[in-house]
């Protein structure tokens, strides 16, 4: 058990809806960052915060948005859904903000767009 | 643009062999460098790292070994066991930088 919390599991939706995907990091790490893994294809880095400030963006659509609450959780916002964003939604965290410090995963979150 | 490349989606290996998976690299500035262990339904755990100023580092079966004239870096796992079995990812990021590289990964299947 890593100690990362990602719901829901699974989701299943329709084009053109809009979903939230939500992270509770391990207890103490203060960084959290999302990743999109898509079939036979490797993390697609999307986003990372710090302490509730957006720390990096990578290659995430404007279609997507994301946040870091007080209570350090994260949400994972994906609107106007279209097939290809079908994928498993990866939440990590860490202690700090630098990339020596190792990443814990969640479990991830299965996201079928029909 | 692949900057970080696992040219082998998947290798096979018997138990108790070695397993060898390879790691391509193409930016010269990432000074550090991770492999992760996926298991099916499970996110990505951490196995093991190294810096770019070492060129091996071992930890118990497994052993990294980076070769930065070549831009690759290698996890070799000895013996191997069947609870090996897993996708494994190479990671790579530069402290200038402000995102990790993943590779695609590639599944290791540890036969009896």
């Amino acid at each position: 058990d890593s100690g990362v919390t990602q719901t829901p599991k699974h989701l299943i939706t329709a084009t053109g809806q809009r979903v939230t995907l939500r992270c509770s990091p391990r207890s103490g790490d203060l960084s959290v960052y999302w990743y999109q893994q898509s079939l036979d294809q490797g993390l697609q880095f999307l986003i990372q915060y710090y302490n509730g400030e957006e720390r990096a963006k990578g290659n995430i659509l404007e279609r997507f948005s994301a946040q870091q609450f007080p209570d350090l959780h994260s949400e994972l916002n994906l609107s106007s859904l279209e097939l290809g964003d079908s994928a498993l939604y990866f939440c990590a965290s860490s202690v700090g903000n630098s990339y020596n410090s190792p990443l814990h995963f969640g479990n991830g979150t299965r996201l079928t767009v029909t | 643009d692949q900057q970080v490349k696992q040219n082998s989606p998947s290798l096979s290996v018997q138990e108790g062999r070695i397993s060898i998976l390879n790691c391509d690299y193409t930016n010269s500035m990432f000074d550090y460098f991770l492999w992760y262990k996926k298991y099916p339904a499970e996110g990505p755990t951490f196995l093991i790292s190294i810096s770019s100023i070492k060129d091996k580092n071992e930890d118990g079966r497994f052993t990294v070994f980076l070769n930065k004239s070549a831009k690759h870096l290698s996890l070799h796992i000895v013996p191997s066991q069947p609870g090996d079995s897993a996708v494994y990812f190479c990671a790579a990021f530069a402290s200038s930088a402000s995102k990790i590289i993943f590779g695609s990964g590639t599944r290791l299947s540890i036969r009896p």
